[in-house]
């Protein structure tokens, strides 16, 4: 059972570039969510999807974009690349709120943007 | 708006225990979650504590919760060098319609041989 896998694990970007980061899990979870750690930092919520089809907006959405067709599948766009998006990105599933449903982290993807 | 706070480090000896302490701002928040986070690698879940429950023991950990404070501690008992990590605090926001976690800062904590 692979969990959360995301892709790439290391990217360089110049400015104004655009890429997409790859998150899929293979537990059938409704929830997904993507954050971005900056160093010294906590986890800040970027966006976030309750099933497919569905996507919101979380904490620091400016600059992203991100799409849900499929339950597996969550990928993370950037247009226009800044630098004030160098970070550790991670993906992260659940099965569903209201119960104790803990989200599961992917091993994080690091960006940097020169 | 919603906040949690940790302080940035600690570093104890081996076999020693560990306090991390966390404040949090929310009082609608059903669940406290403590995360790991080791060197590269995405974040764990260790445990976790309901709302209405002052403590939770599992196997060397214990966590205990003041709501009146909105104070969250997590104590590692007989602390080893492989329990050196990032410990996160989280809550869950959003009155668990939506499962949103607010994290903190992270904890450092360093165990010395």
């Amino acid at each position: 059972n692979a969990g959360v896998t995301q892709t790439p694990k290391f990217r360089i970007l110049k400015i104004g570039q655009s890429m997409t980061l790859q998150c899929t899990q293979d537990m059938n979870h409704n929830y997904m969510y993507w954050y971005r750690q900056d160093p010294g930092m906590g986890l800040k919520l970027i966006y976030y999807s309750v099933g497919a089809g569905i996507t919101d907006k979380g904490e620091v959405p400016n600059g992203y974009n991100v799409s849900r067709s499929t339950t597996e599948d969550f990928p993370l766009r950037l247009e226009l690349a800044a630098p004030s998006q160098t970070s550790v990105y991670f993906c992260a599933s659940s099965y569903s709120v209201g119960t104790n449903q803990p989200q599961h982290f992917g091993d994080g993807t690091r960006l940097s943007i020169l | 708006g919603e906040d949690v706070e940790q302080s940035l480090f600690l570093s104890v000896r081996e076999g020693d225990s560990s306090v991390i302490n966390c404040t949090y701002t929310d009082s609608s928040s059903t669940y406290l979650y403590w995360y790991k986070q080791e060197p590269g690698a995405g974040l764990q879940l260790l445990t976790y504590i309901f709302s209405n429950m002052d403590m939770k023991q599992d196997q060397r950990l214990t966590v205990l919760l003041n709501k009146k404070d909105k104070h969250l501690s997590l104590r590692i008992a007989d602390t080893q060098t492989g329990d050196s990590a990032i410990y996160f605090c989280a809550e869950n926001c959003g009155g668990g319609a939506t499962n949103k976690l607010i994290f903190g800062t992270g904890t450092l904590l360093a165990v010395q041989p």
